[in-house]
């Protein structure tokens, strides 16, 4: 299994631009996430699904959109990308029940500049 | 919503035992208390996580108060590679919110 493959792996954005950011995972899991890191700061939770067609805010949704069509794959948008949005994307997943751990991928450096 | 409370960093010499306090006061009496911790450039990894009991694995022990409102995760012999950020979570709902965590430095 590859896990929680996340691409690209770096991308410099100018202002206003806008881009998806890909999640996929191969383990059949239900819940996806996905974070983002400022520099030196913990985690912030920005958006999770529990399934496909379902998807929820988390702590930083604004400036950002999600869709869950396949078991598989969590894209986050991006719209009208801002220098605020420089940051370390991390992509998430795991079983259903209530103490399944997590398994994340690799993460996409953003710089938006 | 249930939050944890973590000091920002820690030292410790290398082969030396490691105990990493989390404060959880608000807890639960369903959440589960997990751990992760985050190496240098990469994402977080899973270590541990319990309920009531206190739990081994491989890479730690975490030490639950009976109360619950506080845990300890105990790392046996630190090594360089156990430097660190480490985040004591409690699972609320479907969602899995981080706090800033605790930075640990292993000093050889």
């Amino acid at each position: 299994n590859a896990g929680v493959t996340q691409t690209p792996k770096f991308r410099i954005l100018k202002i206003g631009q806008s881009m998806t950011l890909q999640c996929t995972q191969d383990m059949n899991h239900n819940y996806m996430y996905w974070y983002r890191q400022d520099p030196g700061m913990g985690l912030k939770l920005i958006y999770y699904s529990v399934g496909a067609g379902i998807t929820d805010k988390g702590e930083v949704p604004n400036g950002y959109n999600v869709s869950r069509s396949t078991t598989e794959d969590f894209p986050l948008r991006l719209e009208l990308a801002a220098p605020s949005q420089t940051s370390v994307y991390f992509c998430a997943s795991r079983r259903t029940g209530t103490n399944e751990k997590l398994f994340f991928g690799s993460g996409t450096q953003l710089s938006v500049l | 919503d249930a939050k944890t409370t973590q000091p920002n960093s820690m030292e410790s010499n290398e082969e030396e035992p490691v105990h990493l306090p989390c404060n959880h006061s608000t807890i639960s009496g369903t959440d589960y208390i997990h751990w992760y911790r985050q190496l240098p450039s990469q994402g977080p990894e899973y270590v541990i996580h319990g309920l009531t009991s206190n739990v081994n694995n491989r890479m730690a022990s975490l030490a639950i108060a009976e109360d619950r409102k506080s845990s300890t995760l105990i790392l046996h012999r630190a090594t360089l590679r156990d430097a660190a950020v480490y985040y004591c979570i409690l699972r609320e709902n479907n969602d899995m919110r981080f706090g800033a965590g605790t930075r640990l430095t292993v000093k050889p």
